[in-house]
């Protein structure tokens, strides 16, 4: 089945470290995005990446820093300056051609203590 | 920049009572819009999308939405909620120049048996 798998589902770590959150897809997708979901807020763009080797910044991309070097992976690093970063973290992607719809992984939630 | 409204943060329903939830946006150009459901436990997915052409798009489960371009609107109508309907739903209008999506606060349908 093709889909997007995020990995770990559940993740702890302790206030400043850094932490990779893993998204990997195979609908053969070229554009790919990290959200962040927080109760009453929504879904906020982090980053995302419309062709492998590049991507742009999103709405609240401060102390977060990612990667395309595949098509099918686009990781998310949460660095130790992001100063909020317990939330729900979803990845998407999908097709770069006129405002194709969006295929979610099931989530990672961060909790840093 | 592109935002979105949606009116209604938290609406609870008894079986069989009419849905309608609202969502406007800002954004003066071209765009498209979607509506996206998340039941409980589960992924996000796509629940209807307005692309061009007729603005009453149909989607699954029974649900539609109208595009009223003048009103910068996209509501999202069921004529006949199921208890199966509770889950939180989310507006989003994506910039066909940036190829990236806007996602409303989310609206969270409880629906009474």
């Amino acid at each position: 089945d093709g889909g997007i798998t995020q990995s770990p589902k559940y993740l702890f770590r302790k206030e400043g470290q850094n932490v990779t959150l893993s998204c990997e897809q195979n609908l053969n997708h070229d554009a790919m995005y990290w959200y962040r979901q927080d109760p009453g807020q929504g879904l906020r763009l982090i980053y995302y990446s419309q062709i492998v080797n590049d991507f742009q910044k999103g709405d609240i991309a401060e102390g977060y820093s990612v990667s395309r070097e595949k098509k099918e992976s686009f990781p998310l690093t949460v660095t130790s300056a992001q100063k909020n970063p317990t939330a729900f973290y979803l990845c998407a992607s999908s097709m770069v051609q006129g405002g194709s719809p969006l295929h979610f992984g099931n989530g990672t939630r961060l909790t840093v203590t | 920049a592109q935002s979105v409204s949606q009116h209604n943060h938290h609406v609870i329903l008894s079986e069989a009572a009419s849905l309608e939830l609202g969502c406007n946006y800002s954004y003066g150009g071209t765009v498209n819009l979607f509506w996206y459901v998340q039941y409980p436990g589960q992924h996000l997915q796509l629940l209807l999308k307005y692309f061009s052409g007729d603005p009453l798009v149909k989607g699954i489960k029974g649900f539609e939405a109208e595009f009223i371009k003048s009103k910068f609107s996209f509501n999202l109508r069921k004529p006949s909620v199921q208890w199966s309907d509770t889950a939180e739903y989310f507006c989003a209008v994506t910039n066909t120049n940036a190829g990236k999506s806007t996602f409303g606060d989310g609206t969270t349908l409880t629906v009474k048996p």
